[in-house]
């Protein structure tokens, strides 16, 4: 079956300027999640959401960075006035989100890079 | 921080058993041990989660000790494709969430 899809794949953008990141999750699977990951570096947590909400935001950077996912599928990730900083590979993940399980399905991930 | 500590890299040669070691000295009592593969230029993949003692799935073995401060991965038989980074993670069982530390670079050799 399909698996975690993320658009786009590449995202070059000038300092200051506003950006969307597309995740579209497994089908079924609840729980969606955003990481970024800097060369070298694990993936860094950024939100967690179990259906439409925000379970968890505690990795949000600071207030530039925002994320939805309204109908509790599709999820955007949004990063306003952004920063030579902000460049990395955004990851995004799903699964079931039942108990005990830590096995996330992982998307290919967003190249951004702030100019 | 990460809850957890691995060798930055290792080498080995085709056709090998490999075994990584990861600590995780503070492992609470609801926490679970999980292990991700990552190719470049890819997300990190699933492949193996355990609690304690072992636990065997068609890609890898997870060892866990009775203390549980200590677990070691073992993929058998290694070809030139399992060369990827590979990373323990310790996953909080009150709120799911995974700590990612650096990994473990494994390069297999011919």
């Amino acid at each position: 079956g399909a698996g975690v899809s993320q658009t786009p794949s590449n995202k070059v953008t000038e300092k200051g300027k506003y950006v969307e990141l597309r995740c579209d999750p497994i089908s079924g699977h609840t729980a969606l999640y955003w990481y970024r990951q800097s060369l070298g570096q694990g993936p860094e947590f950024l939100i967690y959401f179990q259906g439409t909400g925000a379970a968890d935001d505690s990795g949000l950077p600071n207030d530039r960075f925002f994320a939805v996912r309204p109908e509790g599928s599709v999820s955007t990730l949004k990063i306003q006035r952004t920063e030579r900083g902000d460049s990395a590979v955004y990851l995004c993940a799903s699964s079931f989100g039942g108990r005990d399980s830590y096995e996330q399905y992982f998307g290919p991930g967003t190249r951004l890079t702030v100019t | 921080l990460a809850k957890t500590t691995q060798p930055i890299s290792m080498d080995s040669y085709e056709g090998q058993e490999v075994n990584i070691t990861c600590s995780h000295n503070n492992i609470a009592t609801n926490d679970y041990i999980t292990w991700y593969q990552q190719f470049p230029s890819q997300g990190p993949r699933f492949i193996i989660q355990g609690y304690k003692t072992k636990v065997t799935n068609e890609v890898a073995s997870l060892f866990i000790p009775a203390d549980r401060k200590s677990s070691t991965l073992s993929l058998p038989r290694v070809s030139l494709s399992d060369t990827a980074v590979y990373y323990c993670l310790v996953g909080d069982n009150s709120n799911y969430q995974l700590i990612w530390g650096a990994g473990t670079k494994l390069i297999i050799k011919p």
